[in-house]
């Protein structure tokens, strides 16, 4: 089944515990994305990637970090993580050579940091 | 990327047409108009898009005025497994910023019995 699979699901931690949240596509596509979502602030983008070894910031990049080694994976780092990065995180992914440039969604990674 | 406006929540009655509402009066030519849908806290589902021509697919109708500074999404037949967070943006698939996206905070649509 095509997908973006998204590990893990649901995460506590504490404050400064270095974390990744992993996402993986099984759909050869080249533009990958991470967003947060927050009550009342809809849904922020973090960073993104338009091919492999190739990263940009999004609106919302502070506090995280991405890498982009492989064209299937795009984990998102969090060094030292702070309770304001609790949120619901969302990895997503486009195959831009089709040209309809639709994002496909993962499920979703629930984070909480105390 | 154009902002969008849309309305925070918007009911319909079961079995009627859900009509939902975008405003992008800032609409460059090459963008395009995007619909997704979230259900509770799953992923966003994409819906529909296009650029200035109105569109149908199995999901739904997207009608686009001729100035292209606003679009309604139709849901010709709503259920209630259509209540969800609609989310419209738009999004030039050629600039240098075309990796950028961004979502505001869409219209809850809540169907009811």
């Amino acid at each position: 089944e095509a997908q973006v699979t998204q590990n893990p699901r649901y995460l506590i931690t504490v404050t400064g515990k270095k974390l990744t949240v992993t996402c993986s596509q099984n759909m050869n596509h080249e533009y990958m994305s991470w967003y947060r979502q927050d009550p009342g602030l809809g849904l922020r983008q973090i960073y993104y990637s338009m091919n492999v070894e190739v990263t940009d910031k999004g609106d919302v990049p502070e506090g995280y970090k991405v890498s982009r080694k492989e064209k299937r994976n795009f984990p998102l780092i969090l060094e030292s993580p702070s309770p304001n990065q609790t949120s619901l995180y969302f990895c997503a992914s486009i195959r831009l050579s089709a040209g309809a440039n639709v994002l496909t969604f993962g499920a979703g990674s629930r984070l909480t940091v105390l | 990327d154009a902002k969008t406006t849309q309305p925070p929540s918007m009911d319909c009655a079961e079995g009627r047409a859900a009509n939902l509402p975008c405003n992008h009066s800032t609409i460059s030519g090459n963008e395009y108009v995007y619909w997704y849908r979230q259900i509770h806290s799953q992923g966003p589902q994409y819906i529909i898009h296009g650029l200035k021509n109105n569109e149908t697919n199995e999901m739904a109708s997207l009608i686009i005025t001729e100035d292209r500074k606003s679009s309604t999404l139709i849901l010709p037949h709503a259920t209630l497994r259509d209540t969800a967070v609609y989310y419209c943006i738009v999004r030039d698939l050629h600039n240098t910023n075309a990796g950028k996206s961004t979502f505001g905070d869409g219209t809850t649509l809540t169907v009811k019995p």
